[in-house]
């Protein structure tokens, strides 16, 4: 079965970075594209990037372009999601998910928070 | 940018009930418009893709419907494993998705 399993959240201080990974399984990676999906605490979804399955072109929401960047290691069968110039906004649930134009499958999240 | 508002943001229901969640897009979307169902402290869920295509493995008392600007989602009898929060999330602008804000399922 799909499995998602996101790591490398935790506490950093503003201006900070953060790299995300998503270990994949029970499918084949280099076969899917993936999202990046955050969630604020108490909050709603909102997208954060996206990049193509052969790892080709990457799309970002305009709040983390020039900070986030989006990679992939399909050898490793890894999602990556590198943050820079953290801010408190930025701090969020990351959900790692499969998909194009629909999420149908999602890891169970980590947690990022941006604190001084 | 496409908006999508959903309608009501909070609703009190009891099992048995038929529910309808609504959601509107700030411009047409054709049918691109997906549902997911979210329960506290787990990654959501995807029920609905194509604004009416169920999920495998998603009970049939989950529906969907609408084109264009309009769009539901159904319950037709509330089931207690039903009580969550509903988004929809559309798809047009594919890989620029965005998210409603979210209708929350409360047990009345």
């Amino acid at each position: 079965q799909v499995q998602l399993v996101e790591s490398g959240g935790g506490v950093v201080r503003p201006g900070g970075s953060l790299r995300l990974s998503c270990a994949a399984s029970g499918f084949t990676f280099s076969d899917y594209s993936m999202h990046w999906v955050r969630q604020a605490p108490g909050k709603g979804l909102e997208w954060v990037t996206f990049i193509r399955y052969d790892g080709s072109n990457q799309y970002y929401v305009d709040s983390v372009k020039g900070r986030f960047t989006v990679s992939r290691d399909n050898s490793k069968n890894t999602l990556y999601l590198h943050m820079n110039s953290l801010r408190a906004e930025d701090t969020a649930v990351y959900y790692c998910a499969k998909g194009s134009g629909y999420a149908d499958h999602w890891g169970q999240g980590t947690l990022v928070t941006v604190s001084s | 940018d496409i908006q999508m508002t959903q309608s009501p943001s909070s609703v009190s229901a009891s099992v048995g009930d038929r529910v309808t969640i609504t959601c509107r897009a700030s411009q047409g979307i054709s049918d691109w418009l997906g549902w997911y169902q979210q329960k506290p402290g787990r990654a959501p869920k995807l029920l609905i893709s194509g604004a009416s295509s169920l999920q495998t493995g998603v009970p049939s008392r989950f529906s969907g419907s609408g084109s264009g600007t309009d769009f539901t989602l159904t319950i037709s009898s509330l089931q207690p494993e039903d009580f969550a929060t509903y988004y929809c999330q559309q798809a047009k602008t594919f890989p620029y998705i965005t998210f409603g804000q979210g209708t929350r399922l409360e047990i009345k």
